[in-house]
């Protein structure tokens, strides 16, 4: 099964609100990916958090990674139309970038 | 630089008939993936590669064969298709070289359906 749990599942807001989602593993985990997939494409790198406490701003996308290394979160800041898609948070399980996938978090943004 | 292409992009067949996916990447990476999209359950790893004519299974394997005959190229099969096999399958590929991030490319995927 999966080694990383994500939540929420679904998540709808109002363009300008936040948005937060939660990515929980029961180990520790060496690295943790983030990647979005807009509806109909397929899944985009964001970022890859590795230290523990790790911290990482791309614009209005805040990142953490936490001190234990077996959770992550990924914050939007006022979310835009653009925002529209899925998020999905991964660990590298075993080596050679063999990415396990959390179940994803979509994100709908209403005007 | 097309990056990672899968062909077909749209498939439908019969159950019992069989196919084969093409990944092609140009980016010489090392690594390569074959995952399934089903709604509610993200992506799986079903194989991957680490090289040229390596090949190893993923998570859910079992109805599937892959092959690796060039480094550029990742061929998924299906020998006898069946309805549970209809999922949206992404190829991805990722550099394996030290000193970089992990970070997967992904082809647009390519949508099976088995009736």
């Amino acid at each position: 099964g999966q080694q990383v749990m994500q939540i929420p599942q679904y998540q709808h807001v109002q363009e300008g609100e936040d948005f937060t989602t939660y990515c929980n593993s029961s180990t520790t985990l060496s690295n943790i990916q983030w990647y979005k997939q807009r509806p109909g494409g397929h899944p985009v790198f964001l970022i890859q958090l590795v230290k523990s406490g790790e911290v990482k701003k791309q614009k209005r996308l805040t990142f953490q990674f936490g001190e234990a290394k077996k959770n992550s979160s990924l914050h939007i800041t006022a979310t835009q139309t653009t925002d529209v898609g899925t998020y999905f948070c991964a660990e590298d399980s075993g080596g050679y970038n063999k990415l396990i996938f959390g179940a994803g978090t979509r994100l709908a943004v209403h005007p | 630089n097309a990056g990672v292409t899968q062909t077909p992009k749209f498939r439908v067949l019969k159950t019992g008939q069989s196919m084969t996916l093409l990944c092609a990447q140009d980016m010489n990476h090392e690594y390569m993936y074959w995952y399934r999209q089903d709604p509610g359950m993200g992506l799986r790893l079903i194989h991957y590669s680490v090289g040229e004519g390596t090949t190893a299974k993923g998570e859910v394997p079992d109805g599937y064969n892959v092959s690796r005959l060039k480094k550029q190229n990742f061929l998924l099969g299906l020998e006898s298709a069946a309805p549970s096999q209809t999922s949206v399958y992404f190829c991805a590929s990722s550099s394996g070289t030290s000193g970089t991030t992990g970070e997967l490319f992904f082809g647009e995927g390519s949508r099976l359906t088995v009736l």
